[in-house]
């Protein structure tokens, strides 16, 4: 079965601080994967985008990792803001379906 | 800037009253997509569209049907909202392919009471 997870399902964290998220996947045939930020009350605005071929991909302070063989990533945020806190949701795609994770619920506090 | 514009960001309708929720694209999008988003259960798809006049159902269409008359415009129908269709509705549009992902809306919050 096509599933993507997430962990944690929340994080808080200090602003400043660093912090990591993960996705796991077992979606097949993988075509590419999108971490996509979405702020309370709002829609989800794509971050990042990896396909098969790349490993590591940087938007500002958020780095996103892809382990294609383990079926991992990571987003990784850098001395994070206080307008980070966000949800943060993992979406696969295959076969023209895109496969959404359930979000890592992220705050950061002062 | 390109956009997604769905009409309402709140909406309280009544038990048994017909819902239309619009949703209209400026980038000349073929696809656009119609989710629900639940706390602990993410983004479910209702129905999508990958031209004017067709429709596929996704995996939740039970009590919900759609409209796409015009490239730009796909319409959400409740057809007799009940209080378990509460949610964030999310339009979303992309092009054709895997590789250009959705540009989303800013959502509609119904409530139904």
């Amino acid at each position: 079965k096509n599933q993507v997870e997430q962990s944690p399902q929340s994080l808080i964290i200090l602003e400043g601080k660093n912090c990591t998220l993960q996705c796991n996947y077992t979606v097949s045939p993988f075509s590419n994967l999108r971490w996509y930020k979405q702020d309370t009350g709002r829609g989800p605005v794509s971050l990042t985008i990896m396909t098969f071929s790349e490993n590591t991909k940087s938007n500002g302070r958020y780095t996103a990792t892809l382990d294609a063989d383990t079926k991992q990533s990571s987003l990784h945020i850098t001395a994070s803001q206080l307008s980070d806190s966000a949800s943060y949701i993992c979406v696969v795609s295959a076969r023209n379906q895109f496969y959404f994770g359930t979000g890592t619920s992220l705050t950061v506090i002062p | 800037d390109v956009k997604v514009t769905q009409s309402s960001r709140y909406l309280v309708k009544r038990t048994g009253e017909k819902v239309f929720l619009e949703c209209v694209q400026d980038m000349d999008h073929e696809n656009m997509f119609w989710y629900r988003q639940d706390p602990g259960l993410g983004l479910r798809l209702i129905y999508f569209s990958y031209d004017v006049k067709m429709k596929e159902k996704g995996d939740i269409p039970e009590g919900y049907s759609v409209s796409r008359e015009k490239k730009e415009r796909f319409s959400l129908i409740l057809e007799s909202a009940s209080t378990n269709q509460t949610s964030m509705y999310l339009c979303a549009s992309s092009p054709p392919g895997e590789y250009y992902g959705y540009t989303f809306g800013s959502g509609t919050r119904l409530t139904v009471v």
